[in-house]
């Protein structure tokens, strides 16, 4: 099975940077993926890791250490629209499903 | 990019009645849909996996008599909950794969359908 914990919340002001670590352990894995998903709406796919380092796209930056079964997702120049909540998800290697964290709520404050 | 619709996207009924969620992939066939839920402030959990043509497959501790899966076709894949009650008042989101990719993250998830059971 896996194990997927992420922080509850976290707040921010405009502008400012934002890490969200997730740390994970799991029987048998297929990558790490990081979901965003606004209030009432589906996740809207973010990033995903599958070898150690740093995956750069835009504002958004995803780190992965398989080893330490650690991944954080960083949120550069925060705006008001990503206050949100953030998933960070475990693919399996068996099949294709996903395993999601508890998500953590960002509020960003002007 | 790939769509996937659901319908309703919220539905009340009254406990004891079922309710019928529909979920279309309808730019691409999926050969495979994920069927999740999710209560408030809490994460999403799988509830089970619907293959075309064949049986679903449900995670541990979900009911397949109340939770009914078909998927009758290559686009659609429906979830029927029977005999409903209040604490089945969840918010439902299903996936999509993209057949042919080697990537779990090529799915596609549909907007949602919030059902409340009075």
């Amino acid at each position: 099975g896996q194990n997927i914990d992420q922080p509850t919340e976290m707040t921010a002001t405009e502008g400012a940077i934002v890490q969200i670590n997730c740390t994970y352990q799991t029987s048998g894995f297929n990558g790490l993926f990081w979901y965003q998903q606004h209030a009432g709406e589906a996740p809207t796919f973010l990033s995903y890791n599958v070898l150690d380092g740093l995956e750069e796209k835009g504002r958004f930056s995803s780190f992965l250490s398989r080893s330490k079964g650690y991944s954080y997702l960083l949120l550069k120049e925060l705006q008001m629209k990503d206050s949100a909540s953030y998933l960070c998800a475990v693919g399996s290697s068996n099949d294709y499903k996903l395993s999601f964290g508890a998500g953590t709520t960002v509020t960003v404050r002007a | 990019g790939a769509v996937v619709s659901q319908h309703p996207s919220w539905v009340i009924c009254k406990s004891g009645t079922s309710v019928k969620i529909e979920c279309r992939s309808l730019d691409f066939q999926a050969t495979t849909m994920f069927w999740y839920r999710q209560f408030p402030k809490q994460s999403l959990m799988l509830m089970a996996t619907s293959n075309e043509g064949s049986k679903a497959t449900y995670e541990q501790g979900v009911e397949k008599d109340k939770f009914l899966i078909n998927h009758a076709s290559l686009t659609l894949s429906t979830l029927t909950v029977t005999s409903a009650h209040p604490e089945d008042s969840s918010f439902y989101i299903c996936s999509a794969r993209v057949p042919g990719t080697g990537y779990t993250y090529e799915q596609y998830f549909g907007p949602g359908t919030r059902l409340t059971v009075t």
